[in-house]
């Protein structure tokens, strides 16, 4: 089936420092990337829909210039948390939609530390 | 925009009994509704879904009904067993790329 790999899968940085996520669709083409966000005990949050060779488009709330997206080709989207600090420590998904019948596939998740 | 309301938060059964689970939805136009079973630190893992053509739906214990009349669906899961403990979600699918929006969750309690 369609897999996305997900990196790094756990991370800590230093408060002020930039961190990048990466997803990478093994054997399929992920036209499309989604982004999410996802606090303890809460529900996902979408922050931004990335589509390859544009920009993404960002949910309302979500700083653009501090979550950069990136989706160059049809097979890596990366999230680049910009000037982290401890708020932005969270679990961040990414998902991909898969051909036109509606399924779709997660990475693994990327739990981020900011201390 | 589109948004998905999940009840209850939570849902405490005794092991063999079934659970149901309730999501309404706003946008008519949403027309793909997935359930998703979250264990802590995990990513979410489909175990089932519907299309807005469809009235219902099984595999096996779970089962997925849905009334696009009242904007609404629920999963149901019957014969309950420890292994059913998780966080539930659903979703609406909507919008041109598809987005999937997301219910609060339900934390399953199986009691033994």
């Amino acid at each position: 089936g369609a897999v996305v790999s997900q990196h790094p899968s756990r991370v800590i940085c230093k408060s002020g420092t930039s961190v990048k996520i990466e997803c990478r669709s093994l054997d399929f083409q992920a036209t499309t990337m989604f982004w999410y966000r996802q606090f303890p005990k809460q529900s996902l949050m979408l922050m931004a829909t990335s589509n390859e060779g544009s920009k993404a488009t960002y949910e309302q709330g979500v700083e653009k210039d501090k979550f950069l997206i990136n989706h160059a080709s049809l097979t890596l989207s990366t999230l680049t948390v910009t000037s982290a600090h401890p708020e932005d420590s969270s679990f961040y998904i990414c998902s991909a939609r898969v051909g036109f019948d509606y399924g779709y596939t997660f990475g693994s998740g990327t739990r981020l530390t900011v201390v | 925009g589109e948004n998905v309301e999940q009840h209850p938060s939570t849902l405490s059964v005794q092991e063999g009994d079934s659970a149901v689970i309730k999501c309404t939805y706003s946008d008519s136009a949403s027309n793909y509704f997935p359930w998703y079973k979250q264990e802590l630190g995990k990513r979410p893992q489909l175990i089932i879904d519907i299309r807005s053509n469809v009235g219902e739906k099984k595999d096996q214990r779970i089962a997925v009904t849905l009334n696009k009349t009242a904007k609404h669906f629920s999963l149901h899961i019957t014969e309950t067993q420890p292994e059913d403990s998780a966080v539930y979600f659903c979703a609406a699918s909507t919008g041109s790329n598809y987005q999937l929006i997301w219910g609060a969750g339900t934390k399953l309690i199986i009691k033994p």
